[in-house]
């Protein structure tokens, strides 16, 4: 149980164009969402936090028109880089928890380049 | 001071030795304690989650010591499968956020 999934795995798209990455709680109804993104030998950093039907909390210095979250649903949300730039290229990781537990699972991630 | 410390390694053991981890926090009020173990450009798997009165799972045995805001990962007769990272992740209170340390890189040496 309390599998994660994230699409694409790897995408590689020019400087300028957007990306949408999906993820999904593929046994379970996740009550919060989570989107982190990790640079080569950096640790998780917290993008923002999406709760289904809501919009999502974005941490310090994230921009929020940059990096846009949908939680349409409670097994499904979305992240999408808008105008992406080859300092956005890492690897993004959703993690979804359930009710009120406070156990994260993660999702597979996403290596994003961008050339 | 960071929130969350770990020292980055790499730590280089040989088979059978026994290593452990600290990560040290700077919130007081941080409520739940986790280690995960990340293997190259995979995502972090949760090891365990670190309770007041410590724990154990087979080879591994993590603490809490709240008075000197510390965590610590044991690993007991190492195998070359424990080379991973290993990260610890911190939840505060009421929010169910995780704060990640930037982890330690384990070697297990033949």
């Amino acid at each position: 149980g309390a599998v994660v999934s994230q699409h694409p795995s790897w995408v590689i798209c020019k400087s300028g164009t957007s990306v949408k990455i999906e993820c999904r709680s593929l046994d379970f109804q996740a009550t919060t969402m989570f989107w982190y993104r990790q640079f080569p030998k950096q640790s998780l950093m917290l993008m923002a936090t999406s709760n289904e039907g809501s919009k999502a909390t974005y941490e310090q210095g994230v921009e929020k028109d940059k990096f846009l979250i949908n939680h349409a649903s409670l097994t499904l949300s979305t992240l999408t880089v808008t105008s992406a730039h080859p300092e956005d290229s890492s690897f993004y990781i959703c993690s979804a928890r359930e009710g009120m537990s406070r156990e994260q699972f993660f999702g597979p991630g996403t290596r994003l380049t961008v050339l | 001071r960071k929130e969350v410390e770990q020292d980055p390694g790499p730590f280089n053991v040989p088979e059978g030795a026994t290593v452990a981890f600290n990560c040290t926090y700077s919130n007081s009020a941080s409520q739940s304690f986790f280690w995960y173990r990340q293997d190259c450009r995979k995502e972090p798997k949760l090891l365990m989650s670190v309770y007041s009165s410590g724990n154990e799972d087979g080879r591994f045995t993590a603490q809490l010591n709240r008075a000197s805001q510390y965590i610590s990962l044991l690993i007991r007769d190492s195998k070359l499968s424990d080379s991973a990272t290993y990260l610890c992740a911190l939840g505060g209170s009421g929010t169910y956020k995780y704060i990640f340390g930037t982890g330690t890189r384990l070697k297990v040496l033949a």
